[in-house]
């Protein structure tokens, strides 16, 4: 029961280079979320899925970009990677159901030199 | 808008009683969110609350004051795995019931 898998764990990356962050969640969760975590900051929502082929975005969207092909799938994009985007990134997928908890991947680590 | 406070360290001693406070002040409140953090992972659920008072789970108890804004996350019979932290989140209306999050405490437990 692997609940929400996020890949990679850790990456470098230098300034202007692009990558994508892979989530997938095996719960059959419509809702998908992606949030970074800064020291002091708390966790702050990126871009956020409702279900299949739908996305919308949250309270720092900047700089990324997101797609939801599949349902158990959410993928976060940078196009052109920022020191400001470094960061621990967090997905997390809920089930539709009112006052469900979401569930949260083990992160990704990323660094922008 | 949304804000939400809630300290930044707490200190506890090993079998004690901590309790965590959380006020907000948000447009569309849907329930109350708490979630433990240890230093390295993912946050994980502890609690959930949508209607004022208190809900209990083990060890654990959450309480919610809608009319104040206010939640404590109170946790009893302290052990050392419980150094962590501890996020407070309030979900807003509208189809994907967003969580905005405090910035966490981090509530070390001494022997």
């Amino acid at each position: 029961n692997a609940g929400v898998t996020q890949t990679p764990k850790f990456r470098v990356l230098k300034t202007g280079q692009s990558m994508t962050l892979l989530c997938a969640q095996d719960m059959n969760h419509e809702y998908m979320y992606w949030y970074r975590q800064d020291p002091g900051m708390g966790l702050r929502l990126i871009h956020y899925s409702v279900g299949e082929g739908t996305t919308a975005k949250g309270e720092v969207p900047d700089g990324y970009n997101v797609s939801r092909l599949k349902k158990q799938n959410f993928l976060l994009g940078l196009e052109s990677a920022a020191p400001s985007q470094t960061s621990v990134y967090f997905c997390a997928s809920r089930d539709r159901v009112l006052g469900q908890p979401q569930h949260f991947g083990d992160g990704t680590r990323l660094s922008i030199l | 808008g949304q804000n939400i406070d809630q300290p930044t360290e707490m200190t506890a001693t090993e079998g004690a009683i901590v309790q965590i406070n959380c006020t907000y002040q948000t447009s569309g409140f849907n329930g109350l969110f708490w979630y433990q953090q240890h230093a390295g992972e993912a946050p994980t659920f502890l609690s959930y609350n949508v209607l004022d008072g208190l809900e209990e789970k083990g060890r654990f108890s959450s309480f919610l004051s809608r009319s104040k804004g206010y939640s404590y996350l109170l946790l009893k019979e302290l052990q050392m795995k419980d150094s962590a932290s501890y996020l407070c989140a309030v979900s807003r209306g509208g189809s994907a019931r967003q969580l905005t999050f405090g910035s966490g405490t981090q509530l070390t437990v001494l022997p």
